[in-house]
């Protein structure tokens, strides 16, 4: 799988759109992006994923650059229990017969400002 | 509600002693996935299983040891083989065999060698 590459923070004030950039440079064709939240001491939380249009759902936007070699997450209105580590995964829909899971790196830990 | 449920939430135990992590799911998940995650730290993959009687290992699977005899349960026991393990544990399953789509995660187990 592609490897991604986060900033280790960022800040956002409360009420504010929060965008978390991804670089995935190494991309391939059949590799979706993910993004995954964290709250402190518990699992992690699926938010979206995509493969090279943007998508939307109840939780967040997802945008795609074209060349597919970079993303950003957006909360359109960030609020304090948002404040989270955000992790970025680029992984294969098929993985050739492997379910080793998905690579979680150390992500962004955005911080929502009151 | 359905979902994946971890225990013991916290545990203690000495140097030298075997211990075992529970992880139930009752979303008719097919695969399974132990990771471990250390403070600051991504996640690591531990072992993982696509089917019943069936489990791989992952990353770091020295000193851990599963099975997979329910496709309910995937229980993870940490051997006195395992040099550090002060840790979160953290236990996902998946709908699918390949490892595609998303995780879903338990709460986690905290484990403190004293």
């Amino acid at each position: 799988d592609a490897k991604t590459t986060q900033p280790p923070s960022m800040d956002c004030a409360e009420g504010r759109a929060a965008n978390l950039p991804c670089n995935h440079s190494t991309i391939s064709g059949n590799e979706y992006v993910y993004w995954y939240r964290q709250i402190h001491s518990q699992g992690p939380q699926y938010i979206i994923h995509g493969l090279k249009n943007n998508e939307t759902n109840e939780m967040a936007s997802l945008i795609i650059t074209e060349d597919r070699k970079s993303s950003t997450l957006i909360l359109p209105h960030a609020t304090l229990r948002d404040t989270a580590v955000y992790y970025c995964i680029v992984r294969s829909l098929y993985s050739g017969g492997g379910a080793d899971g998905l690579t979680f790196g150390k992500g962004t830990h955005l911080i929502i400002q009151p | 509600d359905g979902g994946i449920t971890q225990s013991p939430k916290y545990l203690f135990r000495k140097e030298g002693q075997n211990v075992t992590l529970s992880c139930e799911q009752n979303l008719n998940h097919d695969a399974m996935y132990w990771y471990r995650q250390d403070p600051g730290q991504g996640l690591r993959l531990i072992y993982y299983s696509q089917i019943v009687n069936d489990f791989q290992k992952g990353d770091i699977a020295e000193g851990y040891s599963v099975s997979r005899e329910k496709k309910e349960s995937f229980p993870l026991t940490v051997t006195s083989a395992q040099k550090n393990p002060t840790a979160f544990y953290l236990c996902a399953s998946s709908i699918d065999k390949e490892g595609a789509g998303e995780l879903f995660f338990g709460e986690g187990s905290r484990l403190t060698v004293l």
